[in-house]
């Protein structure tokens, strides 16, 4: 299975700052044929499922605010929010769906 | 609107069997794989397996094979996880979620069914 890590374990950032969550998997998410990342993130705000934010490592999902981010390619990604709201607190977890799912251990993300 | 919807929180004790659904809507349920994710208390995610309603073809982690069966009933577009011989170790919260194919993220998730294994 493709081991997925994610740093930093908890994130504390003031409101209206940059958040930005790593996620490395053990062994490369592009498909050459399709140069597709497969690569996705989620959120799971307390008490609820996790949401689909980003997949192909950088498409946003529907109705997702532009605030939020995918970035990398291989073996090495970054979500980011570019300036935190106090409604995007959440643990966050990367995905990836090219062989036997797998997801990293999730980042806590806090207002500092 | 496509819609996943779970059955509701369960007590069991150990040794006990059971099953819990997912019920689908609003897609085409023979179209898209549902896969079972495991979230046991204060962890992270877990894919436990999958099943393609439209065939019943399924596939387990090897984590979790031998330890839970799951199955489908396209005629009332539902996805079921089962048990035969539950353990405390199986507490857990567990999601249904939807994807299109292998190699699709999974766009769609159930509300979640609350697993509490205690004697």
């Amino acid at each position: 299975d493709i081991v997925m890590t994610q740093s930093p374990d908890s994130l504390p950032v003031s409101l209206g700052e940059r958040a930005t969550i790593n996620c490395k998997s053990s062994q490369s998410v592009l498909y050459r044929s399709n140069n597709k990342n497969y690569l996705a993130w989620y959120q799971q705000k307390p008490g609820q499922p996790p949401k689909q934010l980003i997949y192909w490592a950088s498409t946003r999902e529907s109705g997702v605010p532009d605030r939020f981010s995918g970035s990398g390619s291989g073996t090495d990604f970054t979500l980011t929010i570019s300036s935190l709201r106090a409604e995007d607190v959440a643990v966050y977890y990367c995905q990836q769906y090219y062989s036997t799912p797998t997801f990293g251990q999730g980042t806590k993300l806090e207002i500092k | 609107e496509v819609q996943l919807v779970q059955s509701g929180a369960e007590v069991k004790k150990p040794g006990e069997s059971l099953k819990i659904s997912c019920k689908a809507s609003g897609y085409r349920f023979t179209s898209y794989w549902i896969a079972w994710v495991r979230q046991m208390p204060g962890k992270g995610l877990e894919w436990m397996g999958v099943i393609y309603p439209g065939d019943s073809d399924t596939r387990h982690s090897p984590s979790f094979q031998g330890q839970v069966t799951i199955s489908a009933d396209k005629s009332i577009s539902t996805a079921y996880l089962q048990w035969t011989n539950l353990k405390a170790s199986d507490t857990a919260m567990y999601y249904c979620a939807r994807h299109l194919a292998t190699g699709f993220p999974f766009d769609y998730w159930g509300q979640g069914t609350l697993v509490t294994v205690s004697s």
